[in-house]
């Protein structure tokens, strides 16, 4: 049972363009919503994360959205590079779940020149 | 400070066979967690270690199993191995085991192929 899909599974976007991905959960213990970022022959790296009492999270390029009541967040990065193609995830954890983290099924980002 | 470091990174078995993978954690992480990442399931969490004590386990058979030694150092056994279970496996350690507290720092994986 897929508890968090996440769309589109593969991306192109234009240099200087913005990338979203979108990402919908079911679970409402979820509390805790981290983006990670993974490069070919890499493991994932945290990119940004967001709590269900915030509605949006900015850091640089890269944005959170987050609608509580649709349980729905979603990845913007603006200004998207070649340096940000890259497989992107979105995940979530929720209480008294240690460390587990609940992953989305990925997209493929390819920005062009 | 040093990555998570995972060995060996590559893996050929036959199947039927068994197989041990090694995750050093970060320095001073206590909370090390197995993924399984292939291109069919995604990334589907195995199960979780903190301080020598597994706190949480995924939805995997019972070939799957894993073990922390008190230097937080992890190891994770697959016994009599299908070729469904070629994957990368990741391990990922934190400070405490609690996202949202403290990161889950991924190492690069272990690739392992059942013929």
């Amino acid at each position: 049972q897929q508890q968090v899909k996440q769309s589109p599974q593969s991306l192109i976007v234009q240099k200087g363009g913005i990338s979203i991905i979108n990402c919908a959960y079911e679970n409402t213990a979820f509390d805790y919503f981290p983006w990670y970022q993974q490069f070919p022959g890499k493991g994932p790296a945290l990119l940004i994360a967001i709590r269900p009492d915030v509605s949006e999270k900015k850091e640089g390029r890269f944005t959170i959205s987050f609608n509580k009541s649709a349980k729905q967040f979603s990845l913007h990065i603006m200004d998207s590079q070649p340096g940000d193609s890259a497989t992107y995830f979105c995940a979530a954890i929720g209480n008294n779940a240690g460390n587990m983290l609940t992953f989305g099924g990925g997209t493929r980002l390819m920005v062009k020149p | 400070k040093a990555g998570v470091t995972q060995t060996p990174r590559y893996l050929i078995k036959t199947r039927g066979q068994q197989v041990t993978l090694s995750c050093s954690p970060i320095s001073g992480h206590r909370s090390v967690s197995w993924y399984q990442q292939t291109p069919g399931q995604g990334l589907q969490f195995l199960f979780e270690y903190f301080s020598e004590t597994q706190r949480n386990k995924g939805n995997f058979p019972g070939r799957f199993s894993g073990r922390q030694f008190s230097n937080s150092r992890s190891e994770m056994n697959v016994s009599t191995l299908e070729l469904g279970d070629s994957a990368l496996y990741l391990c990922a350690s934190s400070l405490y085991g609690r996202e949202g507290t403290d990161t889950q720092y991924f190492g690069p994986g272990t690739r392992l192929t059942v013929l």
